[in-house]
């Protein structure tokens, strides 16, 4: 089975500072790896994914993430946070399950990113 | 291209009701699928469906089940309503090809208060 961890349930960072979210996944095969924001009242938004290739992946509003296959870990990051970025950030993880080509993506419990003016 | 909405965003029911939600995916798009979110067990996957087919199911009760229509609309249903069913559904489309890797995108969620 699939899992997915995010350690801290809040992340506190001064505006203008670089900021790190973390995530680390379980599963058997290739993992298929997401990060996704939520504001308030509002559905999730895509930030960005790792399929293959290069273990950097650029996404939306200057997010990165890096994947690391060793750590078994996918940390979200920007080098200069926004008091706008101030959300909640989800990881989430996709494995395809045989036969079924199923789109079932396994979610982190999130974390709240406060960014202090 | 409009993206993926929802109906309705709010409802208020009472226990032992039932409810039936909507979901319009974006054009072009044929996977949809059905997530639950509450505060204490966060994003949790209820059901995916790919041409009128559920395709995966997740570990909730019979009480809640879904259809897909041929312009790839979806319904999600929940009969027999408890408290514990509040909560944020969400839906997120795909363009669903088998083997690919595409990303949903989700609406905006139907907030459920049952009393």
């Amino acid at each position: 089975a699939q899992s997915v961890a995010q350690p801290e349930d809040q992340v506190n960072v001064a505006e203008g500072n670089p900021l790190t979210v973390k995530c680390t996944y379980s599963v058997s095969g290739n993992p298929y790896l997401f990060w996704y924001v939520q504001y308030p009242n509002r559905g999730l938004q895509f930030l960005l994914k790792y399929i293959t290739g290069d273990n950097l992946v650029k996404g939306s509003y200057g997010f990165e993430a890096e994947f690391n296959k060793s750590q078994t870990s996918f940390h979200l990051k920007k080098p200069s946070a926004l008091v706008s970025d101030s959300a909640l950030y989800f990881c989430a993880v996709r494995e395809l399950y045989s036969g079924a080509g199923s789109y079932q993506l396994t979610f982190g419990k999130g974390t709240k990113l406060s960014v202090i003016p | 291209k409009a993206g993926v909405t929802q109906t309705p965003r709010y409802l208020i029911k009472t226990r032992g009701q039932q409810v039936t939600l909507s979901c319009s995916p974006i054009s072009g798009h044929r996977s949809v699928s059905w997530y639950q979110q509450t505060p204490g067990q966060g994003l949790q996957f209820l059901f995916e469906y790919f041409s009128e087919t559920q395709r995966n199911k997740g570990n909730f009760p019979g009480r809640f089940s879904g259809r897909q229509f041929s312009n790839s609309r979806s319904e999600m249903n929940v009969s027999t309503l408890e408290l514990g069913d509040s909560a944020l559904y969400l839906c997120a489309s795909s363009l669903g090809d088998g083997g690919r890797t595409y990303e949903q995108y989700f609406g905006p969620g139907t907030r459920l208060t049952v009393t």
